[in-house]
């Protein structure tokens, strides 16, 4: 079982529509955890951080779940600048300090 | 301007011809690490590094060296690479497993 798993996708989703990713890890011991957008192979930006509470940020929400080990990102009121691939970053800080990574999930908003 | 640097940007080289990656960030990060990225694996951490002269691997360490003499700088080193080496590099800088920002990318051909 991977580490931390994501729905490749893609998910085609009209201009205005919600769309809403999850991310499941496998390691109870995570420490931090964050979605980070990646264009058509270019270097990872970090799009936000998530924290146990919740957090938001303009049209983009993320939630974790520590009991369940899965993390979420909503995105409303999508626009075509939005079409990129998503990806789920957890850290782990039990013997070793490494990010680890989800396949990504690809999004493309259609006009 | 904060920012990590990777040189070169592309590399086409043959089977058995040492090379080195050079990363450098200006952001005074004591954390850095190299991740390779390809199709359908997404991001994996080859090797990290906690502060200088502290390396430790990552998921995919075989067949690559790394140092950290300075803390801005993370060179790669590929002494004998193989086709199976030919992938996008990545390097990336953060504050300790926080928010990690990544260089541009080196796009390596391995004949």
């Amino acid at each position: 079982r991977k580490e931390v798993e994501q729905d490749p996708g893609p998910f085609n989703v009209p201009e205005g529509a919600t769309v809403a990713f999850n991310c499941t890890y496998s390691n109870s011991a995570s420490q931090s955890f964050f979605w980070y957008r990646q264009d058509c192979r270019k270097e990872p930006k970090l799009l936000m951080s998530v924290y146990s509470s919740g957090n938001e940020d303009g049209r983009f929400t993320a939630q974790l779940n520590r009991a369940s080990q899965y993390i979420s990102l909503l995105i409303r009121d999508s626009k075509l600048s939005d079409s990129a691939t998503y990806l789920c970053v957890v850290t782990t800080q039990s013997g070793t300090y490494k990010y680890i990574f989800g396949t990504g999930t690809r999004l493309k908003v259609l006009a | 301007e904060a920012q990590v640097t990777q040189n070169p940007r592309y590399l086409i080289t043959v089977t058995g011809k040492k090379l080195t990656v050079t990363c450098s960030q200006n952001m005074n990060h004591e954390y850095m690490s190299w991740y390779r990225q390809d199709p359908g694996l997404g991001l994996r951490q080859i090797y990290y590094s906690m502060n200088v002269e502290v390396t430790d691997k990552g998921d995919v360490p075989e067949g690559y060296k790394v140092s950290r003499k300075e803390k801005r700088n993370f060179p790669l080193i590929l002494e004998s690479p193989s086709p199976n080496q030919t992938s996008l590099y990545f390097c990336a800088s953060s504050p300790f497993l926080g928010t990690q920002y990544f260089g541009p990318g080196t796009r390596l051909t391995v004949l």
